[in-house]
This record gives structure tokens, C-alpha cells and sequence, in this order.
């Protein structure tokens, strides 16, 4: 059984558009949920992380939108550089416990 | 330098032999994971450690073992009975809070 649920599995944007990756949640015990960026070959990287008593956090061109009631959550890229190309992956857990992980993400940026 | 480290980064084996990873942080992590990735399936959790000498399964601990004698090490033995053992293998560490989950460089392991 699937924890996080994540979409879509691949996606392509062009240079300076926005990409928009989602993902959703059952377990409402969840209290962290990290986004992490992964490029081919190496480990996952903690991009941005939010926890679910704030709606929106910004970090530079990156933004997670959590909404708790619909428990979803979702990380957008803004003005989209093909360096960004990468999967990504959302995940979620409960504070001292193991993380639960989406599906991925294969993020293609067009130059 | 802290992190995780993982060795080796490539590793052929023939089917029918154990083989174990590495995997070693000095970031005074209590808590470590051992993660497979697939193409299409993200990250399965295969063991998980909180603390030394206790260690708990995942979701696909079929197939594979671990100890965690030191808090820096937490090695992942590939047995044989392992169905289908070809994939990347992941370790990670945390605190104990679980925040951010640390994650090494990773082994890829393939069969023949």
C-alpha cells in the first residue's frame, strides 16, 4: 500500500515555465513532508520541506503548497532551468519515525 | 567532511552469492535506512535502525539482513534468496527526530 501517492510520473516543461509536481496523503499522523531532488547516479537530496501547520513555503524558485484538509501537498518550480532536470521525490513522515516515500517524478526542462 | 558513505558504488555478483554493502555516516545519526530504488517505484524501505543492536524490517526486507553494531555502520547483507536482487541500493541516516533523512552516494548492484 502506497503511503504518498505521487504525480505525474514524467513531465516536460520548457525553459522558464512552471513545473508543478503533486502528491497525496491518507495517514493524517504524517507531521514533515520533505521534498528531495535526485540526479542520475547519485543519492536524493533534501530540496524543501514543509510541516502542515503553514500553507505555503518559498525557497528561492521553489515552493511547496500543502493543503491539509484535501491532504495534499505540492512542490512548484518556477521559472524552470534545464538544470532542474531530475526526479523528484515527495515524501512523509511522522517526527522520529521512518519516511514514506512518492513514486517519483522525472523532470525534463527544455532548453 | 560528514556524510554517508557507501561502497562500493558498482558491484557485479553472480546469482547464488550473498554480497554485502557498505554503508558507514559520522554525522552522529542515531537512527539509518537502507532504501531500493527501481525505475517506476521510488524508494522501498528495506531495514531501518533507530538505535545499536536493534534494527526493523520494511516493506521489502525479503531476502536481505542487517546489524548494526556501531552507530556509524549499518552494512546490508544481499542473500541468495533474494529474488531479484539488481537494483540501486540507497542507505540513509537521520536524528531521531526524523527530520531530514541523509542519504548516500548509493551501490548499484547488478546479478548475472
Amino acid at each position: 500500500q502506497q503511503q504518498v501517492k505521487q504525480s505525474p510520473q514524467s513531465l516536460i516543461v520548457q525553459k522558464g515555465g512552471i513545473s508543478i509536481i503533486n502528491c497525496a496523503y491518507e495517514n493524517t499522523a504524517f507531521d514533515y513532508f520533505p521534498w528531495y531532488q535526485q540526479f542520475p547516479g547519485k543519492g536524493p537530496a533534501l530540496l524543501i520541506a514543509i510541516r502542515p501547520d503553514v500553507s505555503e513555503k518559498k525557497e528561492g524558485r521553489f515552493t511547496i503548497s500543502f493543503n491539509k484538509s484535501a491532504k495534499q501537498f505540492s512542490l512548484h518550480i518556477m521559472d524552470s532551468q534545464p538544470g532542474d532536470s531530475a526526479t523528484y521525490f515527495c515524501a512523509a513522515s511522522i517526527t522520529g519515525n521512518q519516511f514514506y516515500f512518492g513514486t517519483g517524478t522525472s523532470l525534463t526542462v527544455i532548453p | 567532511d560528514g556524510g554517508i558513505t557507501q561502497s562500493p558504488k558498482y558491484l557485479f555478483r553472480k546469482e547464488g552469492q550473498n554480497v554485502t554493502l557498505s554503508c558507514e555516516q559520522n554525522l552522529n545519526h542515531d537512527a539509518m535506512y537502507w532504501y531500493r530504488q527501481d525505475p517506476g517505484q521510488g524508494l522501498r524501505l528495506i531495514y531501518y535502525s533507530q538505535i545499536v543492536n536493534d534494527f526493523q524490517k520494511g516493506d521489502i526486507a525479503e531476502g536481505y539482513s542487517v546489524s548494526r553494531e556501531k552507530k556509524e555502520s549499518f552494512p546490508l547483507t544481499v542473500t541468495s534468496a533474494q529474488k531479484n536482487p539488481t537494483a540501486f541500493y540507497l542507505c540513509a541516516s537521520s536524528t531521531r527526530q526524523a527530520t531530514e533523512a541523509f542519504f548516500g552516494q548509493g551501490t548499484r548492484l547488478t546479478v548475472v
